[in-house]
């Protein structure tokens, strides 16, 4: 099984959609998760860290499910913007932090 | 905010030179990492180091070298550079502690010709 495995897409969707991405991850023993935002040829960048009751930053809302091991990504209203690759990165190891190949979400008019 | 400064945006080295890398933050950061990015691969964890001096090999450590000197640098190394190291090269740096996120340089895209 894969460290941590996330659908590449893309996820095609209109403007003002709700999407949601899930990420699966293989130690049971991780504690530390988060979402990252990489836009085209550009660096990683933190969206959001994912906590143990679930979290929410506007519009994006993220949760965890340690017993299925995956964590979560909603997108309410989706804008243009949101246009992306998102990485789904989790400590599998102590001191490393181990990404996903992303999902690719395209919004569209 | 977190500034992780890479020393070149874009370089261009022949095959078999030294190439060298910098890589600079300024959030006093223990950990610094250096990760390769290829198309369909991912980030690919290359070294890292949790403190000045310390260094430990991540998962293609092959072909590559780091120094770190100094709390704020950590510097990747090409000894021999060939063409399979054209990438786009990351560095990020982070808190010791475990719960911490990993915060990025903008990549230094690099070919070797």
């Amino acid at each position: 099984r894969k460290e941590v495995e996330q659908d590449p897409g893309p996820f095609n969707v209109p403007e003002g959609a709700t999407v949601a991405f899930n990420c699966t991850y293989s130690n049971s023993a991780s504690q530390s998760f988060f979402w990252y935002r990489q836009d085209c040829r550009k660096e990683p960048k933190l969206l959001m860290s994912v906590y143990s009751s679930g979290n929410e930053d506007g519009r994006f809302t993220a949760q965890l499910n340690r017993a299925s091991q995956y964590i979560s990504l909603l997108i309410r209203d989706s804008k243009l913007s949101d246009s992306a690759t998102y990485l789904c990165v989790v400590n599998i190891g102590y001191s490393t932090l181990t990404f996903g190949k992303g999902t690719m979400l395209l919004v569209s008019p | 905010d977190v500034k992780v400064t890479q020393s070149s945006r874009y370089l261009v080295k022949r095959t078999g030179e030294k190439v060298f890398l910098e890589c600079v933050q300024d959030m006093d950061h223990e950990n610094m990492f250096w990760y390769r990015q290829d198309p369909g691969l991912g980030l690919r964890l290359i070294y890292f180091s949790y403190d000045v001096k310390m260094k430990e090999k991540g998962d293609i450590p092959e072909g590559y070298s780091v120094s770190r000197e100094k709390k704020e640098r950590f510097s990747l190394i090409l000894e021999s550079a060939s063409t399979n190291q054209t990438s786009m090269y990351l560095c990020a740096s982070s808190f010791r502690w475990l719960n911490q996120p990993q915060h990025f340089g903008d990549g230094t895209r690099l070919s070797i010709l």
